[in-house]
């Protein structure tokens, strides 16, 4: 059984960058297409995107200009930064991972997520 | 983008009585060369990740109980929980994985009355 973890900072000033990893275990990092999901205090899910064992990334439009994603496979993660965050911007932080082998699968595996606050 | 809808926002059920929740998509989800609807449910307890209940609409994930149940085709889908138990208090998410970007819908909490 796959496991996942966020790692990183939990407040970020606005205007300034968010940087999280996922640390993967349990499983092979190979062939999965490694995701992102975020959901603002009390509210619901949104898919920041994916990126895939092979470096392809897929991210949602409404955040592309923003986002940017990397894998550093000696170590089993990968990232996500977020440009130019505002107050917006806060959120839980999910990694998750989707049950099948394509980016069109429903998400199986979850990290217990991470609480970004955007705050100066 | 697709856009899901979810109602009711929220219902109370007392123990042991049925809980239906009702998911739209703005377009349909069925993909015609598989005859499979790229719909999925999610329940998300307070402080938890969302958790996979069920898949291709109607799939049940392993390990979820048998009163909970998944229906509907094409952009009209339902989530029944039957004899709702204490445990099943959470909000619970309808989620298209048919196009990107992947959508989810507004959730539906579920309450004890």
């Amino acid at each position: 059984q796959v496991q996942l973890q966020e790692s990183g900072p939990g407040l970020v000033k606005p205007s300034e960058t968010l940087s999280l990893t996922c640390t993967v275990s349990g499983d092979s990092f190979t062939s999965s297409y490694w995701t992102w999901v975020r959901q603002p205090p009390g509210k619901g899910l949104e898919w920041i995107g994916y990126i895939y064992y092979g470096g392809s990334t897929n991210y949602n439009p409404s955040l592309k200009a923003r986002v940017t994603m990397s894998l550093d496979t000696s170590k089993n993660q990968f990232s996500l930064k977020l440009t130019s965050v505002t107050a917006a911007d806060t959120a839980v932080y999910y990694c998750a991972r989707p049950g099948g082998g394509s980016g069109y699968y429903p998400f199986d595996s979850w990290g217990q997520g991470i609480l970004v606050t955007v705050s100066s | 983008d697709i856009v899901m809808t979810q109602s009711p926002d929220s219902l109370a059920v007392s123990l042991g009585e049925r809980a239906t929740i009702n998911c739209k998509s703005s377009q349909s989800v069925l993909y015609n060369s598989n005859n499979k609807n790229y719909l999925a449910w999610y329940q998300q307890k307070s402080g938890q990740p969302p958790q996979l209940l069920f898949y291709w609409a109607s799939t049940r994930e392993s390990g979820v109980p048998d009163r909970f149940s998944g229906s509907g085709s094409g952009t009209d889908f339902t989530l029944t929980i039957s004899n709702l138990q204490a445990e099943d208090v959470a909000v619970y998410y309808c989620q298209q994985y048919y196009s990107h970007p992947l959508t989810f819908g507004p959730g539906t909490k579920v309450d004890l009355k």
